[in-house]
């Protein structure tokens, strides 16, 4: 079965910093990748996507995540973050099953 | 022991039947979800609860109906099955604060 792994449990920052999630994934074979973001008392949203073609993947919001096969990571990136973006963040990947990673919440403190 | 249980796993049923996806928790949690998934596709919420005879549609469009009569409990209807509703459906639930979001096993339809 598939597994996520999310590097990071909690991460705090400032306003203004540079932000990075960490995510691996078991399977070696086809998969799609997705990140996903619960903000305070909401559901789930879709970021972003990867299906295949361009590794590097730009989703709403200013966030972007680059998939690298060889290292099965799909690390979520965003250059400048905000205090909207506290929130929680999961990896999520799909073959036949989608599998999530256990989250990681981000504070950002203004 | 604390959890998020739906029933069937697995389902085939043909088209034109009644179903009915149950959903049940154990956390006392006020909100709770349904969210829709095709194989190697993104979820897609379709239906959300934020507690007691308080139902919502989602984001994706869907001809399924849900009641919630009670705290634990927040069953999904298809009152007339077409192999186009076949995906897995996903239950969720959070508490009142929404943090975290504890998914149950998922219904895997199959509509033939």
């Amino acid at each position: 079965a598939q597994s996520v792994s999310q590097h990071n449990h909690h991460v705090i920052l400032s306003e203004a910093a540079s932000l990075e999630l960490g995510c691996n994934y078991s399977y070696g074979g086809t998969v799609n990748l997705f990140w996903y973001v619960q903000y305070p008392g909401q559901h789930l949203q879709l970021l972003l996507k990867y299906f295949s073609g361009d590794p590097l993947v730009k989703g709403i919001k200013g966030f972007e995540a680059e998939f690298i096969k060889s290292k099965f990571s799909f690390n979520l990136r965003k250059p400048s973050v905000q205090w909207s973006d506290t929130a929680e963040y999961f990896c999520a990947v799909s073959d036949y099953k989608l599998s999530f990673g256990a989250g990681t919440t981000v504070t950002v403190r203004a | 022991e604390a959890d998020i249980y739906q029933t069937p796993r697995y389902l085939v049923i043909g088209t034109g039947k009644k179903i009915t996806l149950e959903c049940s928790q154990t956390m006392g949690h006020d909100k709770m979800y349904w969210y829709q998934q095709d194989p190697g596709m993104e979820l897609h919420l379709i239906h959300y609860s934020y507690g007691v005879n308080s139902t919502e549609k989602g984001d994706l469009s869907s001809e399924s109906t849900v009641s919630r009569i009670r705290t634990e409990h927040f069953p999904l209807t298809l009152e007339s099955a077409r192999p186009s509703h076949t995906s897995q459906y996903l239950c969720a639930s959070s508490d009142s604060t929404g943090v975290g979001q504890y998914f149950g096993p998922g219904t895997r339809l199959t509509v033939t």
